[in-house]
């Protein structure tokens, strides 16, 4: 079975401050990784996904993500963000060979940019 | 092309009644997942369907349970509502099953008194 942490459920950063949003995973087999934003009121969107290859994953809206497999980790990282990336940011994973529509997420960290 | 599309946005039901809610995913779309999303739970699992067959099923109530029609629109029924099942449901549609990038809908908003 796999399960998803993510360490932090509330970030407050100031408006143009870097931020990494950490995530944390268990699972006995080999995972894809998934990051996804909920602006209020709205569905999930992806931001960037690892299936393989390259362990540095850029997304949408200047994101990026780094896969740490000897730490099982996949933190979500911006070197400068915006007011308008004030959203709840959900890790997820889907094992290997899985379906992207099973997954499973993590309880989501809430990010707060403030002027 | 227009997103994924769920009715009613919002619900209020009380206790013991069943409720239905739709989905449409966005056209040419196949796979269609569902999603319970509350504060103390996170998201979590519901079903994936993929050419109106059951592909997973989350670990659920047997009060839980949705279909798919042949145009790949999906519904979900929860039967006896109880307190606890108050929730944002959310729906994603994706061209087929497998790692292919979901897309959501807004959500529904169902309240149980």
């Amino acid at each position: 079975a796999q399960s998803v942490t993510q360490l932090d459920s509330q970030v407050p950063v100031f408006e143009e401050a870097p931020v990494e949003l950490r995530c944390n995973y268990s699972s006995s087999v080999s995972v894809y990784l998934f990051w996804y934003v909920q602006y209020p009121n709205q569905g999930l969107q992806l931001l960037l996904k690892y299936l393989s290859g390259s362990t540095l994953v850029k997304g949408i809206n200047g994101f990026e993500a780094e896969f740490n497999k000897s730490q099982t980790s996949f933190h979500l990282r911006k070197p400068s963000v915006h007011i308008s990336d004030t959203a709840e940011y959900f890790c997820a994973v889907s094992p290997y060979g899985g379906s992207q529509g099973n997954l499973i997420f993590g309880k989501g960290t809430k990010l707060s940019v403030k002027p | 092309k227009a997103g994924v599309t769920q009715t009613p946005r919002y619900l209020i039901k009380t206790r013991g009644q069943q409720v239905t809610l739709s989905c449409s995913p966005i056209s040419g779309h196949r796979s269609v997942s569902w999603y319970q999303q509350t504060p103390g739970q996170g998201l979590q699992f519901l079903f994936e369907y993929f050419s109106e067959t059951q592909r997973n099923k989350g670990n659920f109530p047997g009060r839980f349970s949705g279909r798919q029609f042949s145009n790949s629109r999906s519904e979900m029924n929860v039967s006896t509502l109880e307190l606890g099942d108050s929730a944002l449901y959310l729906c994603a549609s994706s061209l087929y099953q497998g790692i292919n990038e979901q897309f959501f809908g807004p959500g529904t908003r169902l309240t149980v008194l």
